[in-house]
């Protein structure tokens, strides 16, 4: 079945670091793929997302590139802000076969320190 | 964007009582909906598939007599607690599709069972 793999946290950083959150995934079907974002006691937002290999998403300054051949999704933003502490989640939808339900990755906690 | 609705955002009850989480998109049509849960600190888990004009389909291991769906029209999915116990105290979220490639999320129901 479907599976998405995420970089373990939590991720503690200083702000204006550099982001890196890790995304892989495995899919029978053509996938399309997301990061959502979820802030505390909030349901999720989606954030961005890529549908076919070597497009790039990007929101808010956060990035992510479909990368068909390494089946990744990595998510980047140049400098980070003490407002993007949140849980972050990489998600894949394979409307071929799962008729556009989501699998999510385990999640990553982001905390930037001021 | 689109936008979807849950309602109520958060519920306490007595154990052994039912509980009603609606889910609503407000400005397009959904045939189908997603009713996800989510425990502390961890990923969605996939409940069921909420069908309009049929029934739900429901994941492997979540049980349809205690968790009750109905998908009343083509902007509303329902779903019922049953015989609420402490174990079931979680973030419930919905979700609905918006053509081929996106789904909107609700903002979530926390579900707090004494």
């Amino acid at each position: 079945g479907d599976s998405v793999t995420q970089m373990e946290g939590p991720v503690t950083l200083s702000e204006e670091a550099f982001l890196t959150i890790n995304c892989t995934y495995t899919a029978t079907g053509y996938p399309s793929l997301f990061w959502y974002v979820q802030y505390p006691g909030e349901g999720l937002q989606l954030l961005l997302k890529a549908t076919k290999a070597d497009d790039k998403g990007s929101n808010k300054g956060f990035e992510a590139t479909y990368r068909k051949e390494t089946t990744s999704f990595h998510l980047e933003k140049g400098s980070v802000q003490v407002s993007d502490s949140a849980v972050y989640f990489c998600a894949l939808s394979d409307r071929d076969t799962n008729a556009g339900k989501s699998t999510f990755g385990d999640g990553t906690t982001l905390t930037v320190k001021p | 964007g689109a936008v979807v609705s849950q309602h109520p955002s958060w519920v306490i009850c007595k154990s052994g009582t039912s509980v009603k989480i609606e889910c609503r998109s407000l400005d397009f049509q959904a045939t189908t909906m997603f009713w996800y849960r989510q425990f502390p600190k961890q990923s969605l888990m996939l409940m069921a598939t909420s069908n309009e004009g049929s029934k739900a389909t429901y994941e492997q291991g979540v049980e349809k007599d205690k968790f009750l769906i109905n998908h009343a029209s083509l902007t509303l999915s329902t779903l019922t607690v049953t015989s609420a116990h402490p174990e079931d105290s979680s973030f419930y979220i919905c979700s609905a599709p918006s053509g081929r490639e996106t789904q909107y999320f609700g903002p979530g129901t926390r579900l707090l069972v004494l």
